[in-house]
């Protein structure tokens, strides 16, 4: 079936140091998206990209689609400790959203 | 952007009972789904909801164990049914505007014991 992995499972950075995950796909999305999920909470839309090559940017956040729209990547600048959950992506393939298994941002203290 | 109330927020349920968890959603959608989120895991489709018709169940989820009910286009039901261990996790439905974001309820913790 259609899969989209998600890598690391989780990482663990200095707060001021940058964070970054990934997701491929098995195969061309039609869009991708963004979640993040607060510990206890429920996940929350971060953005859509929808174009071949995209670029986002929402402050410290840069999102990034492939050209080939198999692929997509997060990448927080300089975290804080506000920045702290699991982050999902979510690939579109026809009506469904398809999880990436999420990648859980951990500050070390 | 659509508002889900989901209830309840959490449960301990004995072993061979059934919970029932309802979401409301403040607008009219075509679509509900309902998820499953182990703790620490990413979401699984259980099930897609539409008015009017049978929920469409995923590959490792069947109506008699997890019924649905859609009643009209801004309110849905799932049952856990004869609820064991393995059922423990944590709830979600959703819904979808168009083809962009996912909107969320609060989520059910369920524990069963």
């Amino acid at each position: 079936g259609q899969q989209v992995m998600q890598i690391p499972q989780y990482q663990h950075v200095q707060e001021g140091e940058d964070f970054t995950t990934y997701c491929n796909s098995s195969t061309t999305l039609s869009n991708i998206q963004w979640y993040k999920q607060r510990p206890g909470g429920h996940p929350v839309f971060l953005i859509q990209l929808v174009k071949s090559g995209e670029v986002k940017k929402q402050k410290r956040l840069t999102f990034q689609f492939g050209e080939a729209k198999k692929n997509s990547s997060l990448h927080i600048t300089a975290t804080q400790t506000t920045d702290v959950g699991t982050y999902f992506c979510a690939g579109r393939s026809n009506y469904q959203l398809i999880w990436g298994a999420g990648t859980k941002l951990i500050i070390k203290p | 952007s659509a508002v889900i109330s989901q209830k309840p927020s959490r449960d301990i349920c004995q072993r061979g009972t059934s919970l029932t968890i309802q979401c409301q959603v403040d607008s009219q959608v075509t679509m509900m789904f309902w998820y499953r989120q182990q703790p620490g895991q990413s979401l699984t489709l259980i099930a897609t909801a539409n008015q009017g018709s049978e929920a469409t169940y995923e590959s490792g989820f069947v109506i008699d164990k997890f019924p649905i009910s859609r009643p009209n286009l801004t309110f849905s039901t799932l049952t856990v049914s004869n609820m064991s261990p393995e059922d423990s996790s944590i709830y979600l439905c959703s819904v979808e505007e168009g083809n962009t974001e996912a909107f969320f309820g609060q989520g059910t913790r369920l524990t069963v014991v």
